[in-house]
């Protein structure tokens, strides 16, 4: 299994261009998440999803969008790249179903620059 | 919404060991974790717990108490590869699996 994965790895985007990160993951898990992670922070939940077809926002929404066409991909889309989203981001998933917590299973991050 | 409070940062002497608080207010506790986190890596998990009372695991042990909104995280017998940022994260069951991070504790570890 190689577990939960992310594309790129690294990127660089000038203010106003835009682009896509991609997460993988084959465990089978329902839920998948995007975070981003700012230094000395914590994660801060961008979107997620509770399975294929659905997606909802978290606590720092704007200026992303998402997509969960299928079960094992996650995509999260920058549409108008900002110096404020320079970050690094990390997709999760887990099996938690709405009573029963599981833990998160992350990538290996995306670090992102905006100049 | 959730409030989730670590130190920011904490020492200790290989071989000792720390323990790292965590204090949460939530409107809908369902469980906390604990993720551990090395420079420039992703958080892998390290703890759950969604009763009162202590989990144990090798030398890491998570002590959480619901009616304090207070957990710990103990680390017996520090190595120096236990020099990471470690993350308390705090499920509410009114959030459908959203779980909420709070900022890490740096731990480093010296010889």
């Amino acid at each position: 299994n190689a577990g939960v994965t992310q594309t790129p790895k690294f990127r660089v985007l000038k203010t106003g261009q835009s682009m896509t990160l991609l997460c993988a993951q084959d465990m089978n898990h329902e839920y998948m998440y995007w975070y981003r992670q700012d230094p000395g922070m914590g994660l801060r939940l961008i979107h997620y999803s509770v399975g294929e077809g659905t997606t909802a926002k978290g606590e720092v929404p704007d200026g992303y969008n998402v997509s969960r066409l299928k079960k094992q991909n996650f995509l999260l889309g920058l549409e108008s790249a900002a110096p404020s989203q320079t970050s690094v981001y990390f997709c999760a998933s887990s099996l938690n179903t709405e009573t029963v917590s599981y833990e998160q299973y992350f990538g290996p991050g995306t670090r992102l620059t905006v100049t | 919404g959730q409030n989730i409070d670590q130190p920011t940062e904490m020492t200790a002497t290989e071989g000792a060991i720390v323990q790292i608080n965590c204090t949460y207010q939530t409107s809908g506790f369902n469980g906390l974790f604990w993720y551990q986190q090395h420079a420039g890596e992703a958080p892998t998990f390290l703890s759950y717990n969604v009763l009162d009372g202590l989990e144990e695991k090798g030398r890491f042990s998570s002590f959480l108490s619901r009616s304090k909104g207070y957990s710990y995280l103990l680390l017996k017998e520090l190595q120096m590869k236990d020099s990471a940022s470690y993350l308390c994260a705090v499920r509410d069951r009114t959030n459908a699996g959203k779980s909420t991070f709070g900022d890490g504790t740096t731990l480093t570890v010296k010889p």
